[in-house]
């Protein structure tokens, strides 16, 4: 596609279910990051993929986040036994390069009940 | 830890003057500095960048100043417009530790008024 897709667009759960959140970046990009913005605060860095390299993920708050991604293409993000402090904007974005200009998706609005 | 900070939340500019966002950063391995602007619902998007080897960008209506002995940035907007009105980040990145990674700040709302 033109940029980067991001799914679904809302998602509203219940505290303690597990949520899967998609991105497909654009393609060619070998770097995938994904943020959160919770309600009245800045862009938190949570993991970044380059190529085959081991991510970074320095920036997962817990152990109940998790995210992959297949080769240089789609990646999830998965939060395990969700609470209502995960709700927030989960965006994704890509780039051609590390740390160059990053391409954003619409984001994802992940209520938690 | 902050290490992009945007202390303004909101700023409000008459629209055809000049709006000045600001921005400081505290880690002295960041190199390449940008900005974003977001509309709600939607992702940010790039604006402007600078690298450290130069002390102001242009493009257009913007242009980003950077002074590295204070660790400060700033995008100037002129003239500003209606249109303009949106939250704007400053991200950084660098080498060593931050490689590949962008740092944000917090953002600024600005409000551009007829």
């Amino acid at each position: 596609g033109a940029g980067v897709s991001q799914s679904p667009s809302n998602k509203v759960t219940e505290k303690g279910k597990d949520v899967e959140l998609r991105c497909d970046p654009i393609s060619g990009h070998t770097a995938l990051y994904w943020y959160r913005q919770r309600l009245g605060q800045g862009l938190e860095f949570l993991i970044y993929f380059q190529g085959n390299s081991a991510p970074d993920k320095s920036g997962l708050p817990s152990d109940r986040f998790s995210a992959e991604r297949t080769g240089e293409s789609v990646s999830t993000l998965t939060i395990q036994r969700t609470q209502q402090e995960d709700s927030a904007v989960y965006l994704c974005a890509s780039s051609s390069q590390p740390g160059e200009k990053l391409f954003f998706g619409s984001g994802t609005q992940l209520s938690v009940l | 830890d902050q290490q992009v900070k945007q202390n303004s939340p909101s700023l409000s500019v008459q629209e055809g003057r000049i709006s000045i966002l600001n921005c400081d950063y505290t880690n002295s391995m960041f190199d390449y500095f940008l900005w974003y602007k977001k509309y709600p619902a939607e992702g940010p998007t790039f604006l402007i960048s600078i690298s450290s080897i130069k002390d102001k960008n242009e493009d257009g209506r913007f242009t980003v100043f950077l002074n590295k002995s204070a660790k400060h940035l700033s995008l100037h907007i002129v003239p500003s417009q209606p249109g303009d009105s949106a939250v704007y980040f400053c991200a950084a990145t660098g080498g060593g530790s931050t490689l590949g990674r962008l740092y944000f700040g917090r953002g600024t709302q600005l409000t551009v008024w007829p």
